[in-house]
């Protein structure tokens, strides 16, 4: 089966400007996950949908991050406006069900670059 | 690519040695622990995972062990080879959902 996709791969903008990754998961998976990977740490997650509802954005900035996942497949996490310390990589994964215990599958992210 | 964990704790060992890389977790209620291996420019991919009543799970030369009475877990990797270096991950699932919080990671480097 095709992998979780990402674009793009890279990405490097200004601070203050906007950007915008997109995700399309592992075919018929309910739930996507947006996580974000500083050089050197874990990932940290984001925000999790279940098909195109949000179950927790608790970790997400929002006063500057959004996401959505209209149509409950494809996903967008967009920055606005960019910081420095959000250079990172941002990764999208993706599991069968949002039952607990079921592995998530990630895709090779986008890596930020904010000068 | 871009490097992983430039200053991740690294553990090198010889070509055809036994590895173990060890994770202490946070949340004595976590039930459901994974173990997950990232090379330089790619995502976290699956390795093993085990379930909370469970206390050892064997793959294809690797072994997850759970010990929750001092909330840790190791993987072992028999035969390491080249292909094995990357930097692992282990990650606990301690919320309601199905959310993973992943550790710190160990780089491993295999030498030839």
């Amino acid at each position: 089966e095709a992998g979780v996709a990402q674009s793009p791969r890279y990405k490097i903008i200004e601070k203050r400007q906007s950007v915008a990754f997109w995700c399309n998961p592992i075919s018929g998976h309910a739930t996507l996950y947006w996580y974000q990977q500083i050089l050197g740490q874990g990932p940290k997650l984001l925000i999790q949908f279940q098909n195109n509802g949000v179950v927790d954005d608790s970790q997400l900035p929002k006063d500057r991050f959004s996401a959505e996942r209209l149509k409950g497949v494809d996903s967008t996490l967009k920055i606005q406006p960019a910081k420095l310390e959000d250079s990172a990589v941002y990764l999208c994964a993706s599991s069968s069900d949002r039952a607990r215990n079921s592995p998530l599958h990630f895709g090779n992210g986008t890596r930020l670059t904010v000068t | 690519g871009e490097s992983v964990g430039l200053h991740l704790p690294t553990l090198s060992v010889q070509e055809g040695d036994n590895s173990i890389i060890n994770c202490a977790y946070s949340n004595s209620a976590s039930d459901y622990f994974i173990w997950y291996k990232q090379e330089s420019g790619k995502g976290p991919q699956f390795i093993i995972d085990i379930r909370s009543n469970m206390d050892k799970r064997q793959g294809q030369r690797v072994t997850v062990l759970l010990n929750k009475t001092v909330k840790h877990l190791s993987l072992q990797i028999a035969a390491t080879q080249p292909g094995d270096s990357a930097v692992y991950f282990c990650a606990e699932n301690e919320g309601a959902g199905n959310m993973l919080t992943f550790g710190g990671g160990t780089r491993l480097m295999v030498k030839p």
